[in-house]
């Protein structure tokens, strides 16, 4: 069964450097979403993403996050300069169309930030 | 935002007995979707069932919907040591555009 894949699974990160995660969203959709996980916490919506654009983000995703399609098949979140506290699970997810239809995640990328 | 309130939280169980969580939502929905989150790894989707259906059955999954209490419960039957993970439910209406929002989940706990 087609399932998305997030690369990589740990990223170990200075405080103020710049981070890519990356993922491949399952090849037939075209809804793309991030969540994180702080340790503890619960799931929380970052940002989706459609016809590439963003067209929802949280109040989390501010001007240090971003988000790229850059060919058919990746799909990136980036955090510009780091801090401690976006040290996290991320999940990318995505799902095949509008309307009825489930999201499928992927396995997440822990984010430490030192 | 939609977001649904799992209940209980923690729930400790022995193998072979039913496990029944319950989902608390606010406003009309499209939809409700169940995921279950097994420690350290991402979220799998179980079951999701329209506002207009009131029963949905995959394998030893039984889920209930109920649009008037805004409620809805998962019942796992014959758990298994394997069925041990966290279980979020996801309500969503289309004018969410497509996010879910999640609770703390219900933490279930099958002994073998």
């Amino acid at each position: 069964e087609p399932e998305v894949t997030q690369t990589p699974s740990h990223q170990v990160t200075q405080m103020g450097q710049e981070v890519i995660l990356r993922c491949v969203p399952i090849s037939n959709h075209l809804y793309f979403y991030w969540y994180r996980q702080i340790l503890g916490q619960k799931v929380e919506f970052l940002v989706s993403f459609y016809n590439n654009e963003i067209s929802e983000k949280s109040e989390i995703f501010d001007d240090q996050f971003s988000v790229e399609r850059p060919d058919g098949s990746n799909f990136t979140l980036k955090i510009r300069s780091t801090k401690l506290e976006d040290s996290a699970m991320y999940f990318c997810a995505s799902r095949v169309r509008q309307g009825n239809q489930p999201q499928h995640f992927g396995d997440g990328t822990r984010l430490s930030i030192l | 935002s939609q977001q649904g309130e799992e209940d209980p939280q923690a729930l400790s169980i022995q193998e072979g007995e039913n496990a029944t969580m319950n989902c608390s939502y606010k406003t009309s929905i499209n939809n409700l979707q169940w995921y279950r989150q097994n420690s350290g790894r991402g979220l799998v989707h179980l079951i999701l069932i329209r506002s207009n259906e009131r029963e949905k059955h995959s394998g030893r999954l039984r889920v209930t919907l109920d649009t008037s209490k805004k409620s809805s419960s998962l019942l796992i039957t014959a758990s298994r040591a394997a069925d041990t993970a966290s279980y979020f439910c996801a309500p969503q209406s289309y004018n969410q555009g497509g996010k879910l929002i999640f609770g703390q989940g219900t933490e279930l706990s099958v002994k073998p």
